[in-house]
């Protein structure tokens, strides 16, 4: 069965600092991955994808993420936390049908 | 550029009541539209998805409903509203069908409907 885990549900960096938000798939073919960002009561926001080009993709806001085939990870990365970067985080992979699987999210808390 | 509106932004019904919430993308011909379910704490649950006018498919059997009356919107509703039926309402799109990569696309959303049931 596909499916995506994002191995930490809460992560507290301080300002400044570097960010990393874990996730893993699984899946018989070859997804799409993406990151969102929420923040509170708004809509999904997409950070940046991965659909099989460059494994390591830049998004917005100073995000990265780098996709490891044979890690089966899609972490997300920054080098330096902001204050406007708490928010919840959810890792998105495509099925290759109308159905896209979500991680269960990691809420990003920084630190003054 | 497209853009995906939801109205209303917030709602408070009494248990019993109706709903109707209503989506709609600009800037884009044939997407394919979704709703989704978000509970506190909880991730994403999908609760719909249509591939073009009247065409429907239902993910998870409950007292909501969804309808497609034109290419660029798409309305959930419920006859009588449960107290688990609170939640944080999402409407999305993408564009899959027409790019011809199935499934492969990103989601675009909506800023979301807050239903608090009582």
């Amino acid at each position: 069965a596909q499916s995506v885990t994002q191995l930490d549900s809460h992560v507290s960096v301080s300002e400044g600092t570097p960010v990393l938000l874990r996730c893993n798939y699984s899946s018989s073919y070859s997804p799409s991955l993406f990151w969102y960002v929420q923040h509170p009561n708004k809509g999904l926001q997409l950070l940046l994808k991965y659909t099989s080009a460059a494994t390591l993709v830049k998004g917005i806001n100073g995000f990265e993420a780098e996709f490891k085939k044979s890690e089966t990870s899609f972490h997300l990365t920054k080098p330096s936390a902001h204050m406007s970067d708490a928010a919840e985080y959810f890792c998105v992979a495509t099925s290759g049908t109308y159905k896209y699987i979500f991680g269960t999210g990691t809420r990003l808390k920084v630190l003054a | 550029s497209q853009t995906i509106h939801q109205w209303p932004a917030t709602l408070v019904q009494p248990v019993g009541s109706p709903l109707s919430l209503e989506c709609t993308v600009e800037g884009t011909s044939n997407p394919n539209l979704y709703w989704y379910r978000q509970a506190a704490g909880r991730g994403l649950q999908l609760l719909f998805y249509s591939v073009g006018i009247g065409q429907i498919s239902s993910e998870v059997p409950q007292n909501l409903s969804a309808s497609r009356p034109q290419d660029r919107q798409f309305i959930l509703s419920s006859k009588k509203l449960l107290l688990s039926d609170s939640g944080f309402y999402l409407c999305a799109w993408d564009r899959s069908r027409t790019s011809g990569r199935a499934g492969r696309d990103e989601q675009f959303f909506g800023p979301g409907t807050r239903l608090t049931v009582l």
